[in-house]
Order: C-alpha cells, then sequence, then structure tokens
C-alpha cells in the first residue's frame, strides 16, 4: 500500500531563519507531488507541483521554492523565513496521470510552521 | 480570482440532522469534483467525489449533487453524527497530468448532539 510521510509535525523558526520541509511517499512510481499551504481558517492554497524528477512548477510568486531530487521525495525550501510564511503545510500525491480523468490526491499529516 | 465559492463558511447542526454544503465553480473545463474531509491537525482525506457526467452519487450517509448547467455542486450529510465534526472542502480539477486540485474556503461543521 502507499504511504506518503512528512515531517517535522511541528516546527517553530526565527524570521530569517532557513527552511526544509521533507515529504516522500512510499509504494508507488512516479507520483505527481504537491505541496499546498493552509492559513489558519482559511481554504488550501496549492504552491507547487511535480510531474517528475526536477520538474517543479510554482503557482504563486513567493519567499519559498520546491525541489524534486528523487522520484518519491519532494521538499519544500525557504533560504530566509518571513512571519507570513507561518501556516500548515501539506504534501501530497496523485498517481500520475493515464490520459483519463484526474483521480484522488492523498495528503501527508502536515507541518505546522509558526515564524517568530 | 476565486474559481471555486465555497459556503457557508460554518455550520451548527444538530444530531439526525441533514448538512448541507454548496460550492460553485467558474471554469467549465473542470471535470473532477471532489470532497475533502478534515479533522483538526490532519491533512484533509478525500470523502466523495463526481465526475460530470452524472448529477448524483451517494455512498453511505453522504450525497454530491452536481448541477452541470449552473456549475454547482453540494455536499448532503444525512443523519448528521458527532463524528462528522470536521472542516469540509470542495476541490475542481481540470483534465491534464498535473492533477491540481483547487480547493474551495472550507466549512467547518458542528454536529450538536
Amino acid at each position: 500500500s502507499q504511504t506518503i510521510h512528512q515531517w517535522p509535525a511541528t516546527l517553530v523558526q526565527p524570521v530569517g531563519s532557513p527552511l526544509s520541509l521533507e515529504c516522500t511517499v512510499e509504494g508507488t512510481s512516479n507520483p505527481n507531488l504537491y505541496w499546498y499551504r493552509q492559513a489558519a481558517g482559511r481554504g488550501l492554497q496549492l504552491l507547487f507541483y511535480s510531474v517528475g524528477i526536477g520538474q517543479i512548477s510554482s503557482e504563486v510568486p513567493q519567499n519559498l521554492s520546491a525541489s524534486r531530487p528523487q522520484d518519491r521525495q519532494f521538499i519544500l525550501s525557504s533560504k530566509k523565513l518571513l512571519l507570513s510564511d507561518s501556516g500548515f503545510y501539506l504534501c501530497a500525491w496523485s498517481i500520475p496521470w493515464t490520459g483519463a480523468m484526474n483521480t484522488e490526491a492523498f495528503f501527508g499529516q502536515g507541518t505546522r510552521l509558526t515564524v517568530v | 480570482q476565486q474559481q471555486v465559492k465555497q459556503s457557508p463558511q460554518s455550520l451548527i447542526v444538530q444530531k439526525g440532522g441533514i448538512s448541507i454544503i454548496n460550492c460553485a465553480y467558474e471554469n467549465t473545463a473542470f471535470d473532477y469534483f471532489p470532497w475533502y474531509q478534515q479533522f483538526p491537525g490532519k491533512g484533509p482525506a478525500l470523502l466523495i467525489a463526481i465526475r460530470p457526467d452524472v448529477s448524483e452519487k451517494k455512498e453511505g450517509r453522504f450525497t454530491i449533487s452536481f448541477n452541470k448547467s449552473a456549475k454547482q455542486f453540494s455536499l448532503h450529510i444525512m443523519d448528521s453524527q458527532p463524528g462528522d465534526s470536521a472542516t469540509y472542502f470542495c476541490a475542481v480539477a481540470g483534465s491534464g497530468n498535473t492533477g491540481k486540485l483547487i480547493f474551495g474556503q472550507g466549512t467547518t461543521l458542528q454536529v450538536k448532539p
């Protein structure tokens, strides 16, 4: 069965410090990978997605970047955190598109980031 | 630009009642309409989803009603239970190889015993 791991669960970082959040998926190959951010009481905003190794698409301009160094590894980074980067970050995966319609996205447990 | 509008923002229902959450979308190219359930501190999980070729889908106490011409779809929770208390998100996705989901703003449901 497929599983998704995301860590750490919580993180408190000072303004200006770097960030690295990691997400790995097991039990599947060549998944589509996503990073979402959820602000308090708000919906989920897609930040980045990737359809393959080294292929990263950004949905919104921001202080963050993403990388996919391995097939099932997705990393969210920042060189210098801002207060506005605080939020609940969620990694997700879905099966590769086969030409049929879209299918389910599976989410990790999330990382609660507080920038102080 | 808000591509998916979800209402209400919050909902309080008595145990055994019907919970109804609505979503409206703009782009007719969307062809996948899921609902996700999220408990506090957890990631969302798929609850039920519908394709545009059907007008209704039912799974247990959960039903999606889909109105293609109005570009609206809704989630109905029958016989609502306290365990259903959670945040519910509608989402839309278009065909293509990205699988990107665009989410509504979420509805916090509280079911009172």
